[in-house]
């Protein structure tokens, strides 16, 4: 199975800070690569997919980038509407596997 | 609008089985494969199975396989998780949600919630 390791686990940042969540994979995943975000209590949130690529009404301040198999989300400038946990998902190969979580929380 | 309603959650005892249904709208169903994803209590994410537009082709997570069934109804624009031999370890929110092509999701489900406990 492909291991996703995500860091921080958690993180504690201000409104209009950037913000970095780095995801590494045990193996190559050609970039297939998710991002999800999820308030608590609620359901999962599509943000990105093919490690770059913004499903439609994800706000610009987003961004995905690749290198190898280390994969980072970006926010460029937080939101209060940001705060939440992040999880990545490889999808290149079964069993798909989703890192640990990256949990953003207010200064 | 893209809409999956799950139902079918609920208290089990181990060892009982429990059917789990995702009903869907806003797209054409048949067009999709489709997923279900479950969450423990407190913890991260973890994928259970797929299925392919068709039915044709099933995935599943090696903790489930043999225990679960996913199968869809494209008549009905349902889909549907059979889990048999529930253990407390599958005590979980089940999601279902949407693939674009055959594993990249875009639409979630609210998720159903299934306990498992004596």
């Amino acid at each position: 199975d492909i291991q996703m390791t995500q860091s921080p686990s958690s993180l504690s940042a201000s409104v209009g800070d950037r913000v970095t969540i780095t995801c590494r994979a045990s193996q190559d995943i050609n970039n297939y690569l998710a991002w999800f975000q999820q308030k608590p209590g609620t359901a999962p949130k599509s943000l990105i997919y093919g490690s770059s690529s913004l499903h439609s009404g994800v706000p610009s301040r987003f961004s995905g980038t690749a290198s190898g198999t280390d994969f980072t989300l970006t926010i460029s400038s937080l939101q209060p509407e940001d705060f939440a946990t992040y999880y990545c998902q490889q999808y290149h190969s079964y069993p798909l596997t989703f890192g640990g979580g990256s949990k953003v929380e207010i200064k | 609008e893209v809409q999956l309603v799950e139902s079918g959650g609920g208290l089990v005892q181990p060892g009982e089985s429990l059917r789990l249904s995702c009903a869907a709208s806003g797209f054409i169903f048949s067009s999709y494969w489709m997923t279900w994803v479950r969450q423990a209590p407190g913890k991260g994410l973890e994928w259970v199975a797929n299925i392919k537009d068709d039915g044709g082709e099933k995935y599943y997570v090696d903790s489930v396989r043999g225990r679960f069934t996913i199968s869809r109804d494209n008549t009905e624009n349902s889909l549907y998780l059979q889990m048999s031999s529930l253990r407390a370890e599958d005590t979980a929110v089940y999601y279902c949600a949407r693939d674009v092509g055959e594993a990249m999701t875009d639409y979630w489900g609210q998720g159903t919630l299934v306990t498992v406990s004596s």
